[in-house]
């Protein structure tokens, strides 16, 4: 059975604070992968994903991850963050049948 | 465009008591799901479906049934809820097994 784990469950960080947020996935088949985040209220909303090609995608707002197939990895990051990046961050992997299976989420909070 | 609208918003239930939370998209996506959220647990599948007329267990399936008898809609029913169905409730629904779901607003369910 697939599987996903985000190791950090809250993370503080000041404006302009680089971030990188873990995830590692068990999965043994064609891996899909994505990032969602889930602003305070909101629903959840892609982030980026990846299927296959360049390891290293760009997706909205200035985030970008890194397949790293070795690690089983998909880490989050962002150069410099910003305030109205205060949000929760969920990492999931496809499986057959279209199932996703997503992480535990991870709470960022960006102070001013 | 509405997307994936989810009815009621929230909703206090007693224990033993059913209801129905109603999924549609207009999207003509194929695949609908329904999720639980739950505090330091992400986000966990309870069913889902890969097309008109069917219907398949997720990971938390107990408690809860669910029909799509039309290509957007996409029922979850309580027949005797619980406390522990408390929860936040996020219907899916996604073109095909490879794009990314598209989420509702959410269900905010309690049961006293």
């Amino acid at each position: 059975a697939q599987s996903v784990s985000q190791h950090n469950h809250h993370v503080i960080l000041s404006e302009a604070a680089s971030l990188e947020l873990g995830c590692n996935y068990s999965y043994g088949g064609t891996v899909n992968l994505f990032w969602y985040v889930q602003y305070p209220g909101q629903h959840l909303q892609l982030l980026l994903k990846y299927f296959s090609g360049d390891p290293l995608v760009k997706g909205i707002k200035g985030f970008e991850a890194e397949f790293i197939k070795s690690k089983f990895s998909f880490n989050l990051r962002k150069p410099s963050v910003q305030w109205s990046d205060t949000a929760e961050y969920f990492c999931a992997v496809k499986g057959p049948a279209g199932k996703s299976t997503f992480g535990d989420g991870t709470t960022l909070t960006v102070k001013p | 465009n509405a997307g994936v609208t989810q009815t009621p918003k929230f909703r206090v239930l007693k224990t033993g008591q059913s209801m129905t939370l109603l999924c549609a998209q207009d999207m003509n996506h194929e695949y609908m799901y329904w999720y639980r959220q739950d505090p330091g647990m992400g986000l966990r599948l309870i069913h889902y479906s890969v097309g008109e007329g069917t219907t398949a267990k997720g990971e938390v399936p107990d408690g809860y049934n669910v029909s799509r008898l039309k290509k957007q809609n996409f029922l979850l029913g309580l027949e005797s809820a619980a406390p522990s169905q408390t929860s936040v409730y996020f219907c899916a629904s996604r073109w095909d097994s490879n794009s990314p779901l598209h989420f509702g607003n959410g269900t905010r369910l309690t049961v006293t």
